[in-house]
């Protein structure tokens, strides 16, 4: 099945800078990007999506970007705002109707 | 904004008793889903549903598990018989899915179940 690489696992920046995450996938099958941002007790909530007809996104200060050919894609936030502290995950939809996640990235913006 | 709901937020069971969650999806999205999350790792996909029946599951929801759409809103997960191993925050989440195209989830804020 689909498998999901997600890094780094935790990213400091100082408010203002930029902050990438990247993910890999394992599936050329895979057509739906999703990035879901989760705080402290809620769930994942998404922030932004893409489809594999696509090679870049964005929605004011968060884009994504894919490659398809080589099988990665990544969450780009700029001018980061503590409020952007959380937990970001990435998702790849595999050949059913199932989302298979990255293990996570946990987002720290320094005031 | 429509919301996905889940109660009861946290539970604590004995090993080897039955638990149902439950959740809400929004009203007039046509699939649902059961995720886990083991603390520290990553989201697992455990099942969904459609058109009233399960259309895909994972290797995780063995025969202790079990989804129902009792009525027109409600979407439970029971595990019949908890072992330690199932202490983990359990989402539910639906989408539209219109056409052929899966919009992102939206999710619900978990059941943290601990079984003790």
């Amino acid at each position: 099945g689909e498998n999901v690489e997600q890094h780094p696992s935790t990213l400091s920046v100082q408010e203002g800078d930029s902050a990438v995450i990247k993910c890999t996938y394992s599936d050329s099958a895979s057509n739906y990007f999703p990035w879901y941002k989760q705080e402290l007790g809620k769930g994942p909530q998404l922030i932004i999506d893409i489809r594999s007809n696509v090679g870049e996104k964005k929605d004011q200060r968060i884009a994504v970007t894919l490659n398809k050919t080589a099988k990665h894609f990544s969450l780009h936030i700029t001018e980061t705002q503590p409020e952007d502290s959380a937990v970001y995950f990435c998702a790849a939809r595999g050949p059913g109707n199932q989302f298979y996640f990255g293990t996570g990235t946990s987002l720290t913006v320094i005031p | 904004e429509p919301e996905v709901t889940q109660t009861p937020s946290h539970q604590v069971t004995q090993m080897g008793q039955e638990v149902i969650l439950r959740c809400v999806p929004i009203s007039n999205h046509l699939y649902f889903y059961w995720y886990r999350q083991i603390l520290g790792q990553k989201v697992e996909f455990l099942v969904s549903f459609y058109n009233n029946e399960i259309s895909e599951k994972s290797e995780i929801f063995d025969d202790q598990f079990s989804v129902e759409r009792p009525d027109g809103s409600n979407f439970t997960l029971k595990i019949r018989s908890t072992k330690l191993e199932d202490s983990a925050m359990y989402f539910c989440a639906s989408t539209s899915g219109l056409g052929l195209i899966n919009y992102g989830y939206t999710f619900g804020s978990g059941t943290r179940l601990t079984v003790v």
